[in-house]
């Protein structure tokens, strides 16, 4: 089955400074690259996602980048705020219907005022 | 309105007791799902439902017993509650299963205490 790593568990970074989150996947029949960010007494919440036909994909201060041969994935925060203070978890999915989404073990990135 | 609504938010509980965890998503999505957090935040999924059908049983006593009356509502019920099973449980629903794997919409969760 898929196993997820992320990297690092937690992060700190300075208000406007990057951040950078790593994630690896064992399984190269992953196609669905999700990153979710969990707000505290939420629940987790979609914030960008990338398919295995498409190494990058931006949406205003986000980005995610995939390279398939390496079987990694990132998160890029730019111009970090405080309400980016969050647990963000990456996942991957394999194409079948009896397969799951597998989460990572998510980081705890606190920005620093 | 809620997309994904669960009840209860806090459940504390004693061990031996029998609980149900209820969720309900109102989007029309054909898939829904329990995730358990544990203390350390790590995300493990329990079982997934495809119109009213079980698709996913991960490795869980069977103890936990989901129940999907309709596929707007996927409830979860606990026997024999033992101090392990503390932790926040997460109703998640999706529009498709399969090849175009889709956005799971979350519940904001029940968080279960077991003294």
């Amino acid at each position: 089955g898929e196993n997820v790593e992320q990297h690092p568990s937690t992060l700190s970074v300075q208000e406007g400074d990057s951040a950078v989150i790593k994630c690896t996947y064992s399984d190269s029949a992953s196609n669905y690259f999700p990153w979710y960010k969990q707000e505290l007494g939420k629940g987790p919440q979609l914030i960008i996602d990338i398919r295995s036909n498409v190494g990058e994909k931006k949406d205003q201060r986000i980005a995610v980048t995939l390279n398939k041969t390496a079987k990694h994935f990132s998160l890029h925060i730019t111009e970090t705020q405080p309400e980016d203070s969050a647990v963000y978890f990456c996942a991957a999915a394999l194409p079948n219907r009896d397969d799951k989404i597998i989460f990572g073990k998510g980081t705890r990135l606190h920005i620093l005022p | 309105d809620t997309a994904v609504s669960q009840t209860p938010k806090y459940l504390v509980t004693q061990m031996g007791n029998d609980k149900s965890i209820k969720c309900e998503q109102n989007l029309g999505h054909d898939t829904m799902y329990w995730y358990k957090q544990d203390s350390k935040k790590f995300l493990k999924i329990m079982f997934s439902y495809n119109n009213k059908e079980l698709i996913i049983n991960e490795t869980v006593p069977n103890r936990f017993s989901p129940k999907s009356p309709d596929k707007a509502h996927l409830n979860l019920h606990i026997n024999s509650l033992e101090l392990g099973d503390s932790a926040v449980y997460f109703c998640a629903s999706s529009q498709e299963t399969g090849a175009n794997t889709g956005e799971l919409f979350f519940g904001e969760g029940s968080r279960l205490t077991v003294l």
